[in-house]
């Protein structure tokens, strides 16, 4: 069973504020990281799926970066917003056509 | 159009019983799955189904039986409902079991087992 560490597990910051959330994960059973965000009352949607070390995503505001040799990945929210409060989760597949293992998230609570 | 979509969205029922979560993607994926969010707000997967064919089964007791009727469809069928089911049930599909492709979830069936 890999294990798939995320921190902080909750998180409140100002509107404004930039922030940034740790995945780390075994560096030794990789194959890919996958990030998720997840609002209260919705399904989880993806946000970026990464698989090359030194990887680097951006949508919007959020961006992403991936260390497979050291085992971790960071998120970064630029100027959080309200309507970025959620949980955060990634998951990284371990070997092809092996299950995401998921992380217990981060919960991200933007104050206006 | 709801891309992955599952039914019922609640399901309340006694111990002992048995019943189906329904599944179904109009995606054009070939991969669908089901998780278990347990009570520590944990998503586990149960079950992987590709192509109508079964390729991941984690330990989950074998009251637990998944069906595929076709690529688009994977139903969940639970026998003799145990009081430790309750939980929410989430079904996903991807384009395929490949590494680089996300997931894309339904909005979840949430089970109570009285």
């Amino acid at each position: 069973i890999l294990n798939v560490e995320q921190s902080p597990q909750s998180l409140h910051v100002q509107e404004g504020d930039s922030t940034n959330f740790t995945c780390s994960f075994p560096s030794s059973n990789f194959y890919a990281l996958h990030w998720y965000r997840w609002e209260t009352a919705k399904s989880p949607e993806a946000l970026f799926v990464m698989t090359l070390n030194g990887d680097e995503k951006k949508k919007g505001r959020i961006s992403a970066t991936l260390n497979t040799k050291e085992g971790y990945s960071y998120l970064y929210i630029k100027g959080s917003q309200p309507e970025d409060s959620a949980t955060y989760l990634c998951a990284n597949r371990g070997q092809a056509g092996t299950a995401l293992i998921f992380g217990k998230g981060t919960t991200l609570s933007v104050s206006s | 159009d709801t891309a992955v979509s599952q039914t019922p969205k609640y399901l309340v029922t006694q111990m002992g019983n048995d019943k189906s979560i329904k599944c179904e993607q109009n995606l054009g994926h070939d991969t669908m799955y089901w998780y278990k969010q347990d009570s520590k707000k944990f998503l586990k997967i149960m079950f992987s189904y590709n192509n109508k064919e079964l390729i991941i089964n984690e330990t989950v007791p074998n009251r637990f039986s998944p069906k595929s009727p076709d690529k688009a469809h994977l139903n969940l069928h639970i026998n003799s409902l145990e009081l430790g089911d309750s939980a929410v049930y989430f079904c996903a599909s991807s384009q395929d079991s490949r590494s680089g492709n996300e997931q894309f979830f339904g909005p979840g069936t949430r089970l109570t087992v009285l």
